[in-house]
């Protein structure tokens, strides 16, 4: 079945700082992949769309410029979470859907960020 | 509007119980609809997926879509202690439209 591998599972960085989440769709290609946001105990919140080739498509209210994603080729997004700030600490998760299946989508395994 | 609602819960059945979780969507022109799984701290997990309306089952999953009152229904049978987890519904459209998430309800299967 189609697998979505999301690196690194957590991370803990400093204020300030960078971190880039990677997502890749290991025996399919996607297109298009998505990028969600889960606070504790609620549901997923999509961010962005992630369109390979061409710029990601931002949910209201989510800052572009802070959540850098790129969609380089048809097996690997990233997102980039930019000067990360404590209130950016969440789990994020990206998925993606086989483009020769007509339903489901895969989910990454999650990325736990902290930022203290 | 896309909305999808989904009681929170939590939910709590003893084990070997009949589990019986629901959602209602507004927006009729999505017709795909899928169940997921999330363990804590994990990605959802795709249980079930149904196009339209109708029943389909899958071991001791059943899913069940009532397009004339916008229903989505997610029915375990025999749940077991594995099964405690946050059930998902959500809602697509054709082509690469994201999935629209209920909020999830979280149940707990207690031996």
């Amino acid at each position: 079945g189609a697998v979505v591998s999301q690196h690194p599972s957590r991370v803990i960085c400093k204020s300030g700082t960078s971190v880039k989440i990677e997502c890749r769709s290991l025996d399919f290609q996607a297109t298009t992949m998505f990028w969600y946001r889960q606070f504790p105990k609620q549901s997923l919140m999509l961010m962005a769309t992630s369109n390979e080739g061409s710029k990601a498509t931002y949910e209201q209210g989510v800052e572009k410029d802070k959540f850098l994603i790129n969609h380089a080729s048809l097996t690997l997004s990233t997102l980039t979470v930019t000067s990360a700030h404590p209130e950016d600490s969440s789990f994020y998760i990206c998925s993606a859907r086989d483009s020769g299946k007509n339903y489901g989508y895969t989910f990454g395994s999650g990325t736990r960020l902290t930022v203290v | 509007q896309k909305e999808v609602e989904q009681d929170p819960g939590p939910l709590s059945v003893p084990e070997g119980a009949i589990v019986s979780l629901n959602c209602t969507y507004s927006n009729s022109a999505f017709q795909y609809f899928m169940w997921y799984r999330q363990y804590s701290r994990k990605g959802p997990e795709l249980l079930m997926y149904t196009y339209s309306s109708g029943n389909k089952e899958d071991g001791r999953f059943t899913a069940q879509v009532d397009k004339s009152s916008k229903y989505i229904s997610l029915f375990i049978r025999d749940s077991q202690p594995s099964d405690s987890a946050t059930y998902l519904c959500a809602q697509s459209g054709s082509g690469n439209s994201p999935l629209v998430f209920g909020k999830g309800t979280r149940l707990s299967v207690i031996a």
